[in-house]
């Protein structure tokens, strides 16, 4: 069964460095999300991806974020200058229409 | 603004008993819910989804009810087993171009045998 992957699995990072999380979504599919989860709260969503353009983003999406898919098969979540405040999972999700498939997440430490 | 949130942020079932998971939803725009399942350091997995024409849909051991009037949604599970043990989300979809989803805050669902 195809599914979203995501690298890396965990990741720990200083304060004000940059961090690209990358992910892998089902090959068929046209839209893809990011969405966050800081630890003990719901799951939020970040920024939509279609046809190589976003189409909708967040409060949280500030100028610090940006997304991109280099190629024909990942999609990346680059954070700037990272801040305390970033410390979640991210999840990248994928669908061709509706139901929205998630990848395993990345847990982004920022210390 | 637009929220979906959850009656019960913990619940405590027996092997075998159905569990009942309740949601409210505040966006009467929204069109279309799913319910995910996420287990302990995995990403959410879709359990069932249910489409605003609907009041009840039925999937393997698991039922949605959709209360459009209360804005209600409500997930069964019959003879609930250890696997189920898990937070549980309710997502909405305002529709629109993006197809973005609200999550509620989630509840876990403890299943003691």
């Amino acid at each position: 069964e195809p599914e979203v992957t995501q690298t890396p699995s965990h990741q720990v990072t200083q304060m004000g460095q940059e961090v690209i999380l990358r992910c892998v979504p089902i090959s068929n599919h046209l839209y893809f999300y990011w969405y966050r989860q800081i630890l003990g709260q719901k799951v939020e969503f970040l920024v939509s991806f279609y046809n190589n353009e976003i189409s909708e983003k967040s409060e949280i999406f500030d100028d610090q974020f940006s997304v991109e898919r280099p190629d024909g098969s990942n999609f990346t979540l680059k954070i700037r200058s990272t801040k305390l405040e970033d410390s979640a999972m991210y999840f990248c999700a994928s669908t061709d229409r509706f139901e929205q498939y998630f990848g395993p997440g990345t847990r982004l430490t920022v210390t | 603004g637009e929220s979906v949130g959850l009656h019960l942020p913990t619940l405590s079932v027996q092997e075998g008993d159905n569990s009942i998971i309740n949601c409210a939803y505040s966006n009467s725009a929204s069109d279309y819910f799913i319910w995910y399942k996420q287990e302990s350091g995995k990403g959410p997995q879709f359990i069932i989804d249910i489409r605003s024409n609907m009041d009840k849909r039925q999937g393997q051991r698991v039922t949605v009810l959709l209360n459009k009037t209360v804005k209600h949604l409500s997930l069964q599970i019959a003879a609930t087993q250890p696997g189920d043990s898990a937070v549980y989300f309710c997502a909405e979809n305002t529709g629109g171009a993006t197809n973005k989803l609200i999550f509620g805050t989630g509840t876990l669902l403890a299943v003691q045998p």
